[in-house]
């Protein structure tokens, strides 16, 4: 199975403070995702991102959120003064551009708590 | 709205005999339907999906699904458990209005006891 990769594996921050959340995701999967899953709840999509744009967001996505692509490998997730809710299993996933029924890969996830 | 109903929190299989993660679905349109598996402390891993043909689906590890299109059912199986199959399952659907994001179920728990 191709290999996303997360960093951090798990983030302990201060409620306020600024974390970003970085994803390598697979060469040629130019589609890319953030979900996020709360203990012990589904996992939620987040964001979808192609061609340095935001294609959807969720409600979730508010202003204190925000992606992007900056050099072309890394795809991170920002999330400006994090709450105590925010804290969650992040996952990036990838897929193809191609056809839409094409299979997302997932990333190992970084664990965020917010204190 | 598309949705998955995955109605049992948890499943309990000994070791050796045959298994099935139920899920239901409701979209409009063709459904485009995926089980992924999440070990502990691990990210999603895809194991199948249906897009479109036959309506038994094989995936990963020895697992198969059913597409059921009267009962909207795309129940996973497989014919006998391992111990190492012990894990959370997600159904997902592909969200058919938008940019391919998926929609998961809430999960299901598999024990498989030796």
């Amino acid at each position: 199975e191709p290999e996303v990769t997360q960093t951090p594996s798990h983030q302990v921050t201060q409620m306020g403070q600024e974390v970003i959340l970085r994803c390598v995701p697979i060469s040629n999967h130019l589609y890319f995702y953030w979900y996020r899953q709360i203990l012990g709840q589904k996992v939620e999509f987040l964001v979808s991102f192609y061609n340095n744009e935001i294609s959807e967001k969720s409600e979730i996505f508010d202003d204190q959120f925000s992606v992007e692509r900056p050099d072309g490998s890394n795809f991170t997730l920002k999330i400006r003064s994090t709450k105590l809710e925010d804290s969650a299993m992040y996952f990036c996933a990838a897929r193809k551009v191609g056809t839409s029924t094409d299979t997302q890969y997932f990333g190992p996830g970084t664990r965020l708590t917010v204190l | 709205a598309q949705s998955v109903a995955q109605p049992e929190d948890q499943v309990n299989v000994a070791e050796g005999n045959p298994l099935t993660v139920k899920c239901t679905y409701s979209v409009s349109g063709n459904p485009y339907l995926f089980w992924y598996v999440q070990y502990p402390n691990r990210g999603l891993q895809f194991l199948l999906k249906y897009i479109t043909g036959d309506n038994l689906v094989k995936g990963s590890y020895g697992f198969e699904a059913e597409f059921n299109k009267s009962q909207t059912s795309f129940h996973l199986k497989k014919p006998s458990a391992l111990v190492s199959d012990s894990a959370l399952y997600f159904c997902a659907v592909k969200d058919s209005g938008g940019y391919n994001k998926l929609i998961f179920g809430a999960g299901t728990r598999l024990a498989v006891h030796p």
